[in-house]
């Protein structure tokens, strides 16, 4: 069964700062990974995507997130932080042959001034 | 290109009532799955369509129920509501190559 594990539930940054969200997967074959965030009262927006090749790739708002097969991790990094990144943010793993996604429990980003 | 949209907003029910929850797909995907968000948590895997079949399914009782129309539009129908299956739902479609989903804002169900 594939599962997600954000081991960080709530992370508050400075504006301008650096951030890191972790994420560990768990998948008995090759897994799609993915990051989306979500806005209060809001659906999910898809920031970046991992399907193959290149093992850091990069997202919108200036995101970008490295994939570790030995570590079962991507986690995803922003090098400047702004006041409208604070959010909610999930990482997710899926099949290669399907769009089951399975989905961490997320990690809430304070962005303090 | 128009995006996933999903309606009602908002929705507020009793126990024991039943709700339909509506989806419109992202123009050429042929694919929609349904999530449960509870509050605080990630959303939850509950079904997939692919071309009006049903393509997989989660953790959820058979009192949730879905349909995919020739438009690739979709139903999420829930019977005998009950006070956990008060969440935010989100719709979820893709192109059925390999694409990332594209979710809606989701309807947000409260059953008192």
């Amino acid at each position: 069964a594939q599962s997600v594990t954000q081991p960080d539930i709530h992370i508050t940054v400075s504006e301008g700062a650096s951030l890191e969200l972790r994420c560990n997967y768990s998948y008995g074959a090759t897994p799609y990974l993915f990051w989306y965030v979500q806005s209060p009262g809001q659906g999910l927006q898809l920031l970046l995507k991992y399907f193959s090749g290149d093992t850091l790739v990069q997202g919108i708002k200036g995101f970008e997130a490295e994939f570790k097969r030995s570590q079962s991790s991507f986690n995803l990094r922003k090098p400047s932080v702004h006041w409208s990144d604070a959010a909610e943010y999930f990482c997710a793993v899926g099949a290669m042959d399907d769009y089951k996604l399975s989905f961490g429990a997320g990690t809430t980003v304070t962005v303090r001034a | 290109e128009t995006g996933v949209t999903q309606s009602p907003t908002h929705l507020i029910k009793t126990r024991g009532q039943q709700v339909t929850l509506r989806c419109s797909s992202q123009s050429g995907h042929n694919t929609v799955s349904w999530y449960q968000q509870a509050l605080g948590q990630g959303p939850q895997f509950i079904f997939q369509y692919y071309r009006e079949e049903e393509n997989g399914r989660g953790n959820f009782p058979p009192r949730f129920s879905g349909l995919q129309f020739p438009n690739y539009s979709s139903e999420l129908n829930v019977n005998a509501l009950e006070l956990d299956d008060s969440a935010l739902y989100l719709c979820a479609s893709s192109d059925g190559t390999g694409g990332p989903q594209h979710f809606g804002d989701g309807t947000r169900l409260s059953i008192l």
